[in-house]
């Protein structure tokens, strides 16, 4: 069935870069997605990628995809305190409009 | 607009008690969906709704109950809390269209005792 895995934790320093992955098995999916987590809130969508592109750049986001190993990644450029989160990547399934998300990654950012 | 509102925020249930968690979005989408979010585990499909008067099951149904009373409003029925169903439940909806987002409610944590 559909899967898709995430590390569950990574800690950096302010300033650094941050790489989020996350491999997933369904190689029907159309996109796949990056969803932001904040403490005590609901998910909001931070980026999209559709499954004919490679990459896809946003401000200090950076987003590839490696269709051949079904692995996607997430860069956060020049990371700040703000950006300490659960980040859940998601693909959508052969099934409507239903995502299937990863088990989410907990960024956290030290000054 | 308020986007999709979740009541209630907080709640405490005994063993055996019923209650039901309300949804509504005002952003006229025609897909809503119920998740649990637990530790290690993402978020899992509960039920979902493709349109207003049909409902199907996900991941993880068993011991829920849903019903889209209309186009705005998907609620989530527990006919007897467990402990194992002390989660955070998130709804969300989407209108069907090019990339498909989902917006997500502020969620209800539940802990049963």
């Amino acid at each position: 069935g559909e899967d898709v895995e995430q590390s569950l934790f990574l800690s950096v320093r302010e300033g650094d870069s941050s790489v989020i992955n996350c491999t997933y098995t369904d190689s029907s999916s159309t996109y796949l997605y990056w969803y932001k987590q904040e403490p005590g809130a609901g998910l909001q969508l931070l980026t999209y990628i559709f499954s004919n592109m490679d990459m896809k750049q946003d401000q200090r986001l950076t987003v590839l995809l490696n269709k051949k190993d079904k692995h996607l990644s997430l860069r956060i450029a020049d990371t700040q305190t703000g950006d300490s989160a659960i980040y859940f990547c998601a693909e959508r399934g052969n099934q409507g409009g239903k995502l299937i998300f990863g088990q989410g990654t907990e960024l956290s950012v030290k000054p | 607009n308020a986007g999709v509102t979740q009541t209630p925020k907080f709640q405490v249930l005994k063993t055996g008690q019923s209650m039901t968690l309300q949804c509504a979005q005002d952003m006229n989408h025609n897909s809503m969906y119920w998740y649990r979010q637990d530790p290690g585990m993402g978020l899992r499909l509960i039920y979902y709704s493709a349109s207003e008067g049909t409902t199907d099951k996900g991941e993880v149904p068993n011991g829920y109950n849903v019903s889209r009373l209309n186009k705005r409003e998907f609620s989530l029925r527990l006919e007897s809390a467990a402990p194992s169903q002390t989660s955070v439940y998130f709804c969300a909806s989407h209108l069907a269209g090019v990339y498909n987002e989902q917006f997500f409610g502020p969620g209800t944590r539940l802990t049963v005792l």
